[in-house]
């Protein structure tokens, strides 16, 4: 069974803030991938990013920053200077070698203000 | 290039109606899933399709929900009759193959059902 928590369920940053949105994960699988996606009022799911569970690098996209860490089975997602475009709820998900069923957290609902 | 499509929109019924969800995968996306998403929940899978077949319809309530995808390309999602509790949005994703496990999957803008 495969199972992500976030136990964070809304956070509200005043713009230019950095924020850090936490995302831990269980699985008994050795592979495994993790994603972040984010889904704006529109309601689609815009993918933000994919991480196998053999690549524990560190990326950077733009304002974007994740932190994957096998030890604590932690894949934290942070977002320097916000901005009121980043408002959205962000889900982080994942995945086994095994099949192609995504399991998804409840989502963090970040909203940024002016 | 062309994102995911679904259509319609938003859907507003009454309890015991049919209803369908259209989807147009990627093209050349071999893989199509059908998540539904309930109010302040993620996504969860109903059904997976690679090409015509479906391979993993597990989480798929048979006794009100079908889905079909006939050409291996547009998928439809039908549910007969609805209920309240079908009151979810209907996401629709696709990916290249599906084959090695844990490719990105690439949402639609999903359907909103309200069921009255």
């Amino acid at each position: 069974a495969q199972k992500v928590t976030q136990a964070q369920t809304e956070i509200s940053v005043v713009e230019k803030e950095d924020v850090t949105l936490d995302c831990v994960y269980e699985t008994r699988d050795t592979t495994y991938y993790l994603f972040w996606y984010k889904q704006p009022p529109s309601g689609e799911l815009v993918f933000l990013i994919r991480r196998n569970s053999f690549d524990e690098q560190n990326e950077i996209s733009g304002r974007y920053s994740w932190n994957f860490q096998k030890s604590t089975s932690s894949f934290n997602f942070t977002i320097t200077a916000s901005q009121v475009v980043d408002s959205a709820v962000y889900f982080c998900a994942l995945t086994t070698g095994a099949n192609s069923k995504l399991t998804f957290g409840k989502g963090i609902t970040l909203s940024v203000r002016p | 290039e062309a994102g995911v499509v679904q259509s319609p929109r938003y859907k507003i019924i009454e309890k015991k109606q049919p209803v369908a969800f259209w989807c147009n995968p990627i093209s050349g996306h071999n893989t199509l899933y059908w998540y539904r998403q309930n109010l302040g929940q993620g996504p969860e899978l109903l059904i997976r399709y690679e090409n015509e077949e479906a391979v993993d319809d597990s989480q798929l309530p048979k006794d009100r929900f079908s889905a079909e995808r006939l050409k291996g390309v547009d998928s439809t999602l039908k549910i007969q009759p609805a209920e309240l509790g079908d009151s979810a949005v209907y996401l629709c994703a696709s990916s290249p193959t599906g084959l090695a496990g844990g490719e990105t999957q690439y949402f639609g803008p999903g359907t909103r059902l309200l069921v009255l």
